[in-house]
């Protein structure tokens, strides 16, 4: 059964710091991963896309992806309290989307 | 805005009653799925179809019934759903079924009396 884990949470932290969300996935053949962010109520928002071994950065975001470990994570710098929100990681391969469970941050002011 | 368009964005239903929820993209993705999310939990996937086929479903029950009437367009018909069937149904599509990230419409949010 192909998973993919993620710490529910809730993460808090401070108004300025960094946050660090934290995956790990099963399945090997998984190429692609993505993060999304679910505000409460509302339907998931792709933040992130990473296809490859390394770290991309995109304005306060940063994917890393590690394939050898099957591990992901998102950095989030200068944390703001309208980051928070619920962060899925997802994983593809041959097959569609596997969602992790989701990290519900809570950045406070 | 999204690029995935959902009718309606709320619906009341009673257990007798037969509607439909729809969703509409523009982009010439060739993937479209169904999803449904309780709170606090995940999207589950229910539906996914592929070149207006349907490739994938997961074992959703009959009372929920699938149609893709063409590359842009995906239903979902729904008919005596139990209270349980309550939640947030999502429509995403993607470029290809598989190795693509998956836009998301805004949802419809369903209520069974």
């Amino acid at each position: 059964q192909k998973e993919v884990e993620q710490n529910s949470g809730p993460l808090s932290v401070p108004e300025g710091a960094i946050a660090s969300l934290n995956c790990t996935y099963s399945d090997r053949v998984s190429q692609s991963f993505f993060w999304y962010r679910q505000y409460s109520g509302k339907s998931p928002e792709l933040i992130m896309s990473i296809y490859s071994n390394g770290d991309k950065e995109d304005g306060r975001f940063t994917a890393q992806l590690n394939k050898a470990s099957q591990y992901v994570s998102l950095l989030i710098r200068d944390s703001q309290p309208s980051d928070s929100a619920t962060y899925l990681c997802a994983a593809a391969g041959n097959t569609p989307l596997v969602f992790g469970k989701g990290t519900r941050l809570s950045v406070i002011a | 805005d999204t690029e995935v368009t959902q009718t309606p964005k709320h619906l009341v239903m009673g257990m007798t009653n037969k509607k439909s929820l729809k969703c509409e993209q523009h982009m010439g993705h060739r993937a479209m799925y169904w999803y449904k999310q309780k709170a606090k939990k995940p999207p589950e996937l229910m539906f996914v179809y592929s070149y207006e086929k349907l490739s994938i479903n997961e074992s959703v029950p009959s009372r929920f019934s699938p149609e893709c009437p063409n590359s842009s367009l995906l239903n979902l018909h729904l008919h005596a759903l139990q209270p349980e069937d309550s939640a947030l149904y999502l429509c995403a599509s993607s470029q290809e079924p598989k190795n693509q990230p998956q836009h998301f419409g805004d949802g419809t949010r369903l209520s069974i009396l």
